[in-house]
């Protein structure tokens, strides 16, 4: 099974703040590899697929992006609907497994 | 507007079952790998199992598999999840989910919570 470490854990940041979220792959992952945000006792809402490729009606200043095992979701301009948990999710073998969550907080 | 819509959760003690529902509405499932994905309480979520269009191929996490099974109605526009032998560490949020790719989830229903417990 491919195991993803996400971190930090927790993020402390405020509005207009660039942020970075990390997850590291136990194996490459060739790109594929999602991120969702979800906001509390809300089903997780998917921002990126395929490691850098932004789903459509996400603003712009989401961004993903890929070296080696490690993979990185970047919000640039906090803004304050941003404020939530972000996961990330492999795709490239079963079972399909997601990091332990990034929650972003003010 | 895509709508995904559980049914069929609540409270079973340990050893019971149930069966969840997925209703599309806007979406038309029989196009599309369907998948239950759950979470548990202040967890992360937890891809549970999935299902080719056709109903021909599944597949399942592996504290999953022998115990609940997936399956589609494509006429009825529905997904479902028969789960037997419940434990505790099944309770959880299920959500339905699907969209054009069988491996990341483009939309989801809002879920329906399981709670195992005597």
């Amino acid at each position: 099974d491919i195991q993803m470490t996400q971190s930090p854990s927790t993020l402390s940041a405020s509005v207009g703040d660039t942020v970075t979220i990390t997850c590291r792959a136990s194996q490459s992952l060739s790109g594929y590899l999602a991120w969702y945000q979800q906001k509390p006792g809300k089903a997780p809402k998917l921002l990126i697929y395929k490691a850098s490729n932004l789903e459509s009606g996400v603003p712009s200043r989401f961004s993903g992006s890929e070296s080696g095992t490690e993979v990185t979701l970047t919000i640039s301009s906090l803004q304050p609907d941003d404020f939530a948990t972000y996961y990330c999710q492999q795709y490239k073998s079963y079972p399909l497994t997601f990091g332990g969550g990034t929650k972003v907080a003010i | 507007e895509v709508q995904l819509v559980e049914s069929g959760g609540g409270l079973v003690q340990p050893g019971g079952s149930l069966r969840l529902s997925c209703a599309g509405s806007g979406f038309t499932l029989s196009n599309y790998w369907m998948t239950w994905v759950r979470q548990a309480p202040g967890k992360g979520p937890e891809w549970v199992a999935n299902i080719r269009q056709d109903g021909n191929e599944i597949f399942y996490v592996d504290s999953v598999r022998g115990r609940f099974t997936i399956s589609r109605d494509n006429a009825k526009n529905s997904l479902f999840l028969q789960m037997n032998n419940l434990r505790a560490e099944d309770t959880a949020t299920y959500y339905c989910a699907g969209g054009r790719d069988s491996r990341y989830f483009v939309s989801w229903g809002q879920g329906t919570l399981v709670t195992v417990s005597s």
